[in-house]
């Protein structure tokens, strides 16, 4: 079965800074890459999602994520954050062509100060 | 579309007693999940269903029931409620047109 790991559980950044969560995935065969956001009292909603292609990934609200398969890895990124990206960050991982149930990491908790 | 909706929204229990989570999507998805949230744990999967008339257990089924007697109904049954199944639990549902799923706004439930 696959794992996922997500390494950051806590971030703290002040606003215009650089943003990189680390999500990285334990399963040796092809994989769908997600990654979730759930800002504070509301449900998740998906920020972007990888099947096929271009490794880079763009997604709502300026985040883009790099899948690089040798590494298992599939890192999301804002180049410049804002006090409204402070929400908690779900990395997500389904076996490609099999049934869709997908496995959660952890999460990562982001605080912006503005 | 409402999406995928949850009720009730807060709910606090005590030790023993029973309840049902209810959980209804109008957008015809066939795949409907169950999920409990605990901080810091991310998202455990309880039960999920692939259509109506089946279900499955997830990671962590113990102390619910589901079933799926529609495509748009897809309750939780709590039985005899314990303090570890204090959680927020989430209903999803997941759609192949756009390869994602979509998540309710989710039931805090606390029992004591």
């Amino acid at each position: 079965a696959q794992s996922v790991s997500q390494h950051n559980h806590h971030v703290i950044l002040s606003e215009a800074a650089s943003l990189e969560l680390g999500c990285n995935y334990s399963y040796g065969g092809t994989v769908n890459l997600f990654w979730y956001v759930q800002y504070p009292g509301q449900h998740l909603q998906l920020l972007l999602k990888y099947f096929s292609g271009d490794p880079l990934v763009k997604g709502i609200k300026g985040f883009e994520a790099e899948f690089i398969k040798s590494k298992f890895s599939f890192n999301l990124r804002k180049p410049s954050v804002q006090w409204s990206d402070t929400a908690e960050y779900f990395c997500a991982v389904n076996v490609a062509g099999g049934s869709y149930i997908p496995t959660f990491g952890r999460g990562t908790s982001l605080i912006v100060h503005p | 579309n409402a999406g995928v909706t949850q009720t009730p929204k807060f709910r606090i229990l005590k030790i023993g007693q029973s309840m049902t989570l209810q959980c209804a999507q109008d957008m015809n998805h066939n795949y409907m999940y169950w999920y409990r949230q605990d901080p810091g744990m991310g998202l455990k999967l309880i039960y999920y269903s692939v259509g109506a008339g089946i279900t499955d257990k997830g990671e962590v089924p113990n102390g619910y029931n589901v079933s799926r007697s529609t495509t748009e109904d897809f309750p939780l049954r709590l039985e005899l409620a314990a303090p570890s199944q204090t959680s927020v639990y989430f209903c999803a549902t997941w759609t192949s047109g756009r390869n994602e799923q979509y998540f309710g706004p989710g039931t805090r439930l606390t029992v004591t």
